[in-house]
């Protein structure tokens, strides 16, 4: 979904290093999540924020952080990358209002990371 | 943890014929959601089935719901190679409308 924009979408990356990864939406929807997915093991959430000043542990939230810069952008950061880290990574956004169905999760495209 | 767990894991037909898949799941919820997912890219949400509802159509797409056995079947008629993708069911429980996928089953429709 173009509304949902990540980036890098590929990205490699040494033990140890810092890394950022962005996703920005257009559709104005309130609540924005990460997730990553493992072959074999579907998606498991990370962390997930509601609004801006709210933020919340996922299923597997250890070893990353999250940053809710505007309601338009979720950030998310891998402290000191490890190789067990790489995967797909997809932030996803829904709208609370309930006008389309507010349990609908809009993608984006994904950013593979590779840590070496 | 998953709550979702599809079936087939994978899934091979002929274009044209009928594809079915299962997802079954562990507590109550409050909607049951199809979600597919061409290779490397994001998902794309199919159809959503309220706890309160039996069956929906979409199209190409029919869903139910048996809440009684906790499982949901998606079929898709008269398939397409276009169809060939992943498929996720995902679930939601609870007041924060968290969404709980299952690991997928690959779907490959041969033309």
């Amino acid at each position: 979904d173009a509304d949902v924009t990540q980036t890098p979408r590929n990205r490699i990356t040494k033990t140890g290093k810092r890394i950022m990864l962005e996703c920005s939406q257009t559709k104005g929807h309130d609540r924005m999540y990460w997730y990553r997915q493992d072959p074999g093991l579907g998606l498991r959430l990370i962390y997930y924020s509601f609004d801006v000043k709210d933020i919340n542990k996922g299923e597997i939230s250890d070893g990353y952080s999250v940053s809710r810069q505007a309601q338009a952008k979720f950030s998310l950061s891998l402290e000191s990358a490890i190789p067990n880290q790489t995967a797909l990574y997809f932030c996803a956004t829904s709208d609370s209002s309930g006008r389309r169905g507010r349990d609908i999760q809009y993608f984006g495209a994904g950013t593979r990371l590779s840590v070496l | 943890s998953q709550q979702g767990e599809e079936d087939p894991q994978a899934l091979s037909i002929q274009e044209g014929e009928n594809a079915t898949m299962n997802c079954s799941y562990k507590t109550s919820i409050n909607n049951l959601q199809w979600y597919r997912q061409n290779s490397g890219r994001g998902l794309v949400h199919l159809i959503l089935i309220r706890s309160n509802e039996r069956e929906k159509h979409s199209g190409r797409l029919r869903v139910t719901l048996d809440t009684s056995k906790k499982s949901s079947s998606l079929l898709i008629t008269a398939s397409r190679a276009a169809d060939t993708a992943s498929y996720f069911c995902a679930t939601t429980t609870g007041a924060n409308s968290k969404l709980t996928f299952g690991k997928g089953i690959t779907l490959s429709v041969r033309p």
